[in-house]
């Protein structure tokens, strides 16, 4: 069975850094091109970032670009996103999701989600 | 950046009821549409890709269609599971982007 955990989140002052992490189980992770979105409190989902399997390619919203750097460890299963400068509204639960398919040269729509872990910036 | 609009945001219908929301995106996407649904507290969980097809396992009665700029997500008999929100998400190029959401409410 496909599972992602995501950890490393929690309350942090603005301008603060988190990492956060995401282990993967149950599929060959380093076949996949992984991401991370997330969910502000009560509002709509929001894509950040991607990462292709070999971490070759990264790609990220505007608004966290030079702040948030997403990143892998393929013999350690897991995806992580350092986030560095935090601001208020980065306050989200982060998700980290998998692509449909394996071996893809493109980033794609997302088949299986994590369960979220919940940042809060705040003074 | 692509921006995807979707509506209405808020949805008001009853059990048996046929529904349909509207994601339009501000360029051409070609088919390149997902649609997900998400209950309070829990992941989002994909419906439909590549803008009408749907994935294994999800009931028959959610349909997708369009393709450019102007997608639907069809529930053609509403069960009380369907209530939820829901949203279009474009993979067509970077940065990709959701849709704001439709929230589905019981009448």
């Amino acid at each position: 069975e496909v599972q992602l955990v995501e950890s490393g989140g929690g309350l942090v002052q603005p301008g603060g850094s988190l990492r956060l992490s995401c282990a993967a189980s149950g599929f060959t992770f380093s076949n996949f091109w992984m991401s991370w979105v997330r969910q502000a409190p009560g509002k709509g989902l929001e894509w950040v970032a991607n990462i292709k399997q070999d971490g070759s390619e990264t790609y990220y919203v505007d608004s966290v670009k030079g702040r948030f750097t997403i990143s892998r460890d393929n013999a350690k299963d897991s995806l992580f996103l350092q986030m560095n400068s935090l601001r208020a509204e980065d306050t989200a639960v982060y998700y980290c999701a998998r692509d449909p398919v394996s071996g893809h040269d493109y980033g794609d729509y997302l088949l299986k989600w994590g369960q979220g872990t919940l940042v809060t910036v705040s003074s | 950046d692509i921006q995807m609009t979707q509506s209405p945001s808020t949805l008001s219908a009853s059990v048996g009821d046929r529904v349909t929301i509207t994601c339009r995106a501000s360029q051409s996407i070609s088919s390149w549409l997902a649609w997900y649904q998400q209950k309070p507290g829990k992941a989002p969980k994909l419906l439909i890709y590549m803008a009408s097809s749907l994935e294994s396992g999800v009931p028959s009665r959610f349909t997708g269609s369009g393709s450019g700029t102007e997608f639907t997500l069809t529930i053609s008999s509403l069960h009380p599971d369907d209530f939820a929100s829901y949203y279009c998400h474009q993979y067509n190029s970077y940065p990709y982007t959701f849709g704001q959401g439709t929230k589905l409410e019981i009448k």
